[in-house]
């Protein structure tokens, strides 16, 4: 039974490009959340989505990122432009139902921006 | 509104010697609490959940956590430290009312070094 996958595992990026970070959850899991580890920090929340449906987005920041969770496919975490700060490890964690407090956390995308 | 505190980002024992990691809580609602493990570039790894009943908690690898509301703690504890042992470790906590956000607050983190 795989767990939360995630490509790529890293990515490198020059100032101003796109960054596609995508996650397919456990089998079975129709909740998705992502997470964002600065250096040296905990993670934080950035967004919590079921298929089709973003439910909280409170940690995301205002501008560039964006984030879906399609009927079809693998959830996607997109920064567009994206600068020196957005480098950091991206983690994606999938659950069951909305009452699991469970969360099961794929390997990351360690994006650096050059 | 939840947050959780680490007391020690780094932490060294000797082999053998007994771990204990401390997290407290800030919490509105009763919480649940999470101890997960993370190795270096590697995602993070459930070790145990304090949902309801029972206080003391056991987990994987030996470990344990007990949940005391009156002190808002829930400090990680291993008798014995074994070398495996060394990773970072984070607290967490999310909320339990219905309808609440579901996501993990985490604290930032404690890495612990086992000395031969």
């Amino acid at each position: 039974n795989a767990g939360v996958m995630q490509n790529p595992r890293h990515l490198v990026r020059r100032r101003g490009q796109e960054a596609r970070l995508r996650c397919s959850p456990m089998k079975g899991h129709s909740h998705v959340y992502w997470y964002r580890q600065l250096p040296e920090e905990g993670l934080k929340f950035m967004v919590y989505l079921q298929k089709e449906n973003i439910i909280d987005e409170s940690g995301m920041p205002k501008e560039r990122f964006s984030a879906e969770f399609p009927k079809e496919g693998p959830s996607i975490l997109r920064i567009q432009q994206v600068v020196r700060g957005d480098s950091a490890a991206y983690f994606c964690a999938s659950s069951p139902t909305d009452s699991s407090y469970e969360q099961y956390f794929g390997p990351g995308t360690r994006l650096t921006v050059t | 509104a939840q947050s959780v505190t680490q007391l020690g980002s780094h932490v060294s024992v000797s082999e053998g010697a007994l771990v204990l990691l401390r997290c407290n809580y800030s919490s509105s609602v009763p919480p649940y609490l999470f101890w997960y493990v993370q190795y270096p570039n590697q995602g993070l790894q459930l070790l145990l959940k304090y949902t309801t009943g029972a206080t003391l908690v056991k987990g994987i690898n030996g470990f344990e956590a007990e949940f005391k509301k009156s002190e808002t703690s829930f400090h990680l504890t291993k008798p014995s430290a074994h070398m495996s042992d060394a990773a970072e470790y984070f607290c967490a906590v999310s909320a339990t009312l219905a309808g609440s956000a579901r996501q993990l607050t985490f604290g930032s983190g404690t890495q612990l070094t086992v000395l031969p």
